[in-house]
């Protein structure tokens, strides 16, 4: 079966462009989960949904960042408009239940320049 | 602020050696621990767990102790194996899992042959 996918795996845009990053959950998962990992913060949790809907959005930046669940497999992290500070690997997770065994996607890598 | 603090960002040992990798919190209402392992250009992938009602738990190689009262947990790898050559991240959650998952900044560990 597999993993959970996330698309693109690398991004570099201009400051001030829309940026959409993908993610499908592992087929029967129902949490979904974003992350964005830095150097100095290590991973912090943006957002989680429990059967499409959000549940916690407080580690969500500012309103430039906004996310969704148009089906149950899928969900969509956009950044408008982009800035440097942005620059950095996003993480989508799933999980079935507990929330404990989440289950990572590779990560986006993101560059805004 | 970090709630889950990895003060070693590295560590390094030799093949066969134990790693012990170290973790601390501050939210008295964590009661449940994982460690994440993170390959270059991968998700973590969860490894290891402990609830707050336990000091220790065995997994093969790893194990993990939970000192409650000085809020701090480890991981001891033995023997240490090139293999095990990733970041390594703690994370935590309360209320029996039902709430985020809160990761700290990591360790690199680097075993060497």
């Amino acid at each position: 079966d597999a993993g959970v996918i996330q698309s693109p795996r690398h991004e570099v845009t201009e400051m001030g462009q829309e940026v959409t990053l993908r993610c499908k959950l592992i087929s029967g998962h129902n949490s979904l989960f974003w992350y964005r990992q830095t150097m100095m913060r290590g991973l912090e949790l943006l957002i989680y949904f429990n059967n499409n809907v959000p549940i916690d959005d407080s580690g969500m930046p500012e309103d430039r960042f906004s996310a969704k669940m148009p089906n149950a497999s899928f969900s969509t992290l956009k950044i408008q408009p982009s800035e440097p500070r942005d620059s950095a690997v996003y993480f989508c997770a799933s999980s079935l239940g507990r929330v404990h065994e989440q289950y990572f996607g590779p990560g986006t890598r993101l560059t805004v320049t | 602020d970090q709630q889950v603090k990895q003060n070693s960002p590295s560590l390094s040992v030799q093949e066969g050696r134990i790693s012990i990798l170290n973790c601390d919190y501050t939210n008295s209402m964590f009661d449940y621990f994982l460690w994440y392992k993170k390959y270059p250009a991968e998700g973590p992938t969860f490894l290891i767990s402990i609830s707050s009602i336990k000091d220790k738990n065995e997994d093969g190689r790893f194990t993990v102790f939970l000192n409650k009262s000085a809020k701090h947990l480890s991981l001891h790898i033995v023997p240490s194996q090139p293999g095990d050559s990733a970041v390594y991240f703690c994370a935590a959650s309360a209320f029996g899992g039902a709430n985020n998952l809160f990761f700290g900044t990591g360790t690199r560990l680097t075993v060497i042959p």
